[in-house]
């Protein structure tokens, strides 16, 4: 059974600091990881998306990598600003089609 | 414009009653979903349509129904309300599931429910 992990639940830093949020994942037999962002109140906003075949994907400061093989993916957020606060999900798509989520990391930035 | 909306936003009513949330897209997806996300935050799947077809329908107690009129709108009804239903419910689309690119989901802004 596929399960989605993420560590640490909740995460504080200073402003300008880079940071990797963590996502792993028990089944290595998925066809993509997607990141999104849920801002408090609101629906989420997918981020990227990484497809099986790739090892990373990058959209502006962010950067999402992943290695199937050992189940993680990691997203790394370059000079954090308070406009990233936000809870950050990862899910996989697992080979059943199932889209299986990860319980989420709260993301503070503090000014 | 808006390119997943769900209606109502909020919803409060009381414990046996029988209600409706509507979402509708406008991205030409193929395929929708219903997720449940409760006080803890956690997403959970509820039901997957393809072109109007059930795909996904994970355990769901019966009082759920989802219905899809055409593949721009999925609605979800849900008989005999209970305490436990209280919970914010997304509606998301996506071009298609089989996992590429065009995998990406894209979400409504959510219905917070309140059972009294």
């Amino acid at each position: 059974k596929q399960e989605v992990t993420q560590i640490p639940a909740a995460l504080s830093v200073p402003e300008g600091e880079n940071l990797v949020l963590n996502c792993s994942f028990t089944d290595s037999a998925i066809y993509n990881l997607q990141w999104f962002r849920q801002d408090p109140g609101k629906g989420l906003t997918s981020l990227l998306l990484i497809q099986s075949s790739q090892r990373e994907q990058t959209s502006g400061r962010l950067n999402a990598s992943l290695d199937k093989s050992s189940g993680r993916s990691t997203l790394y957020i370059a000079a954090s600003q308070p406009g990233d606060s936000a809870t950050y999900l990862c899910a996989v798509r697992h080979s059943n089609y199932q889209l299986i989520w990860g319980a989420g990391t709260k993301l503070i930035i503090k000014p | 414009d808006t390119a997943v909306s769900q209606t109502p936003k909020y919803l409060v009513t009381q414990m046996g009653n029988d209600k409706s949330i509507k979402c509708e897209q406008n991205l030409g997806h193929d395929t929708m979903y219903w997720y449940k996300q409760d006080s803890k935050k956690f997403l959970k799947i509820m039901f997957s349509y393809n072109n109007k077809e059930l795909i996904i329908n994970e355990t769901v107690p019966n009082r759920f129904s989802p219905k899809s009129p055409d593949k721009a709108h999925l609605n979800l009804h849900i008989n005999s309300l209970e305490l436990g239903d209280s919970a914010v419910y997304f509606c998301a689309s996506s071009q298609d599931q089989a996992g590429g690119a065009t995998d990406t989901q894209y979400f409504g802004p959510g219905t917070r429910l309140t059972v009294l």
